[in-house]
């Protein structure tokens, strides 16, 4: 099974509809991110969280929320959906408890496709 | 602003020839610098690693070069196969005070690396 897993994979929304994405990781880490790529910028960061307590904007926040309601699931909503927030959105996870070159490294779900028409 | 850029967007190459993908950053506070690699409808996936205080880090195939004057490190993959095809994203891990990195990656946007037979 998946450690770090994404509902839905993929889906096709209105302008001004309010979506919910889902992470959740089995993985045991106290840290998770939601990122989005598009083509040509890579991935962005639009919110991370180090512990269900602690959320922090990204370099792309505007427009998205965030809620962290156990160690394990980490959602993303976007509240009036517009067509510029099509995207594919990742979630990742890492533990913030390693040390040494583990520090760092962050785990990646399979992504969700979204298109706002 | 771009703070870690990957400036072709694409590579092809032969197999068994050498792969060289190049990443630039801007940021003299980055310590930490990953390598992913992602292929179509899955997440990216951690593959090769440096701190800031060597140089030179090796993996199989994988090696990873620093040059922290030029603020520029590249990945070496050497022979290149076919299933190396993918999508391979540069990211930085920024130093924060007491000399631990935050563990927050900035990604640049990808380079395709497409690997013929």
């Amino acid at each position: 099974d998946a450690d770090v897993t994404q509902t839905p994979r993929n889906r096709i929304t209105k302008t001004g509809k309010r979506i919910m994405l889902e992470c959740s990781q089995t993985k045991g880490h106290d840290r998770m991110y939601w990122y989005r790529q598009d083509p040509g910028l890579g991935l962005r960061l639009i919110y991370y969280s180090f512990d269900v307590k602690d959320i922090n904007k990204g370099e792309i926040s505007d427009g998205y929320s965030v809620s962290r309601q156990a160690q394990a699931k980490f959602s993303l909503s976007l509240e009036s959906a517009i067509p510029n927030q099509t995207a594919l959105y990742f979630c990742a996870t890492s533990d913030g408890r390693s040390s040494g070159t583990s520090y760092n490294e962050q785990f990646f779900g399979p992504g969700t496709r979204l298109t706002v028409l | 602003d771009q703070q870690v850029k990957q400036n072709s967007p694409s590579l092809s190459v032969q197999e068994g020839r050498i792969s060289i993908l190049n990443c630039d950053y801007t940021n003299s506070m980055f310590d930490y610098f990953l390598w992913y690699k992602k292929y179509p409808a899955e997440g990216p996936t951690f593959l090769i690693s440096i701190s800031s205080i060597k140089d030179k880090n090796e993996d199989g195939r994988f090696t990873v070069f620093l040059n922290k004057s030029a603020k520029h490190l590249s990945l070496h993959i050497v022979p290149s196969q076919p299933g190396d095809s993918a999508v391979y994203f540069c990211a930085a891990s920024e130093v924060q005070a007491g000399g631990t990195s935050y563990g927050k990656l900035t990604f640049g946007q990808g380079t395709i690396l497409t690997v013929h037979p």
